[in-house]
């Protein structure tokens, strides 16, 4: 079984719908991250969390609000999308054990269309 | 300017051939350095960290140049299975916050 999940794994929506994307980790590590990623574009990160009571904005949050329902579930969601926020979105998990680099494991993406 | 820059690519690289390629950063205060690998509509995978002394991984090798602020990684005897998007990541403090280059794409082919 995979150690981080993402759903669901494509998704088309119009403009103006609300959408919530879920990750859900076994891994049990503490922090959790969303990203996308455009053509081009490399990753940019959306919002981190480093432990459910943490809730930190990235370099593009506008847009978007995060849940940490959970140490093993980041959720995202777009409130109202619009189209500039098709791509394809990644969560990933790192062990924060330590206070130094804690490689980063990636879910399988999530496709996101907004007509 | 971007922070981490990259050749997109496409490498085109004969199979058995060496391929490199390098990226640049622009933050001097930039601590730590990694490659990521990305197939085709699949998620980043740890490739190898970037090591201040350079760093060898069985047929890939990495390079940092504080100096002159960039990483390299060289691909010895590529194989088809190396063809993906290298993607070079930066961490600038504590925190494990990652910056993401746009990735050179390596094409690999028979």
């Amino acid at each position: 079984d995979a150690d981080v999940t993402q759903t669901p794994r494509n998704r088309i929506t119009k403009t103006g719908k609300r959408i919530m994307l879920e990750c859900s980790q076994t891994k049990g590590h503490d922090r959790m991250y969303w990203y996308r990623q455009d053509p081009g574009l490399g990753l940019r990160l959306i919002y981190y969390s480093f432990d459910v009571k943490d809730i930190n904005k990235g370099e593009i949050s506008d847009g978007y609000s995060v849940s940490r329902q959970a140490q093993a579930k980041f959720s995202l969601s777009l409130e109202s999308a619009i189209p500039n926020q098709t791509a394809l979105y990644f969560c990933a998990t790192s062990d924060g054990a330590g206070g130094s680099y804690n490689e980063q494991f990636f879910g399988p993406g999530t496709r996101l269309t907004v007509l | 300017r971007k922070e981490v820059e990259q050749d997109p690519g496409p490498f085109n690289v004969p199979e058995g051939a060496t391929v490199a390629f390098n990226c640049t950063y622009s933050n001097s205060a930039s601590q730590s350095f990694f490659w990521y690998r990305q197939d085709c509509r699949k998620e980043p995978k740890l490739l190898m960290s970037v090591y201040s002394s350079g760093n060898e991984d069985g047929r890939f090798t990495a390079q940092l140049n504080r100096a002159s602020q960039y990483i390299s990684l060289l691909i010895r005897d590529s194989k088809l299975s190396d063809s993906a998007t290298y993607l070079c990541v930066v961490r600038r403090a504590a925190g494990n916050k990652l910056t993401f280059g746009g990735g050179t794409r390596v094409l690999v082919k028979p």
